[in-house]
């Protein structure tokens, strides 16, 4: 069975601070891993997702298959990165994405 | 493009009550969820529908029914309101069955509570 694990609930930082939200996953197969964001008020969307290789609005996130990771990463938080940030990860021909309980980031000022 | 459109936005139900909760995309995707989202057990999965004409449950699906109208349309219908589904609820879709591990769009989600 696949399992997506994000051990934070909530990760406070100050602004310009590093931030890294982990992202830990069961599956032994290959795995194709995504990242959403819902900011206040907003609907749930893509921020990333590992085989595009990208930066979205200065995050990134490498896939660790030996160490079954994912996490996301930004050098220097944002007031405006502040949201629920979720883990998800779909196995191969699977319509089933699996999430993980999501992180609460807040950058304070 | 309206993308996921849910609706309501909001509902008070008293428990016993039904009711339906309408999700619409206009993005020819095959693939259609429902999600709901509670606070500590992140995004759980009730019901899915991997093309028009086939629904399969998902992770919580007691207490819940689907239809999956035509192509666009993918309804979540509570018979018998409980309080324990007070929850905010998504509806998404996904190219899934087309593209390959294609990600998932959003609607703006319904929250809903059961009194």
């Amino acid at each position: 069975a696949q399992r997506v694990t994000q051990p934070e609930k909530l990760l406070s930082v100050f602004k310009g601070a590093p931030v890294e939200l982990k992202c830990n996953y069961s599956y032994s197969g290959s795995p194709e891993l995504f990242w959403y964001v819902q900011y206040s008020r907003q609907r749930l969307q893509l921020l990333l997702r590992h085989i595009s290789r990208e930066s979205i609005k200065g995050f990134t996130a490498d896939l660790n298959k030996g160490e079954t990771s994912f996490h996301l990463k930004k050098p220097f938080a944002q007031e405006e990165d502040s949201a629920m940030y979720y883990c998800a990860l779909k196995s191969g021909g699977s319509y089933i994405p699996t999430f993980g309980r999501g992180t609460s980031l807040i950058v304070h000022p | 493009n309206a993308g996921v459109t849910q609706t309501p936005k909001f509902q008070v139900l008293k428990t016993g009550q039904s009711m339906t909760l309408q999700c619409a995309q206009d993005m020819n995707h095959n693939s259609m969820y429902w999600y709901r989202q509670d606070p500590g057990m992140g995004l759980r999965l009730i019901y899915y529908s991997a093309s028009e004409g086939t629904t399969d449950k998902g992770e919580v699906p007691n207490g819940y029914n689907v239809s999956r109208l035509n192509k666009r349309e993918f309804s979540l219908r509570l018979e018998s309101a409980a309080p324990s589904q007070t929850s905010v609820y998504f509806c998404a879709s996904s190219e899934e069955g087309t593209v390959y591990n294609s990600p998932l769009h959003f609607g703006n989600g319904t929250r809903l509570t059961v009194t």
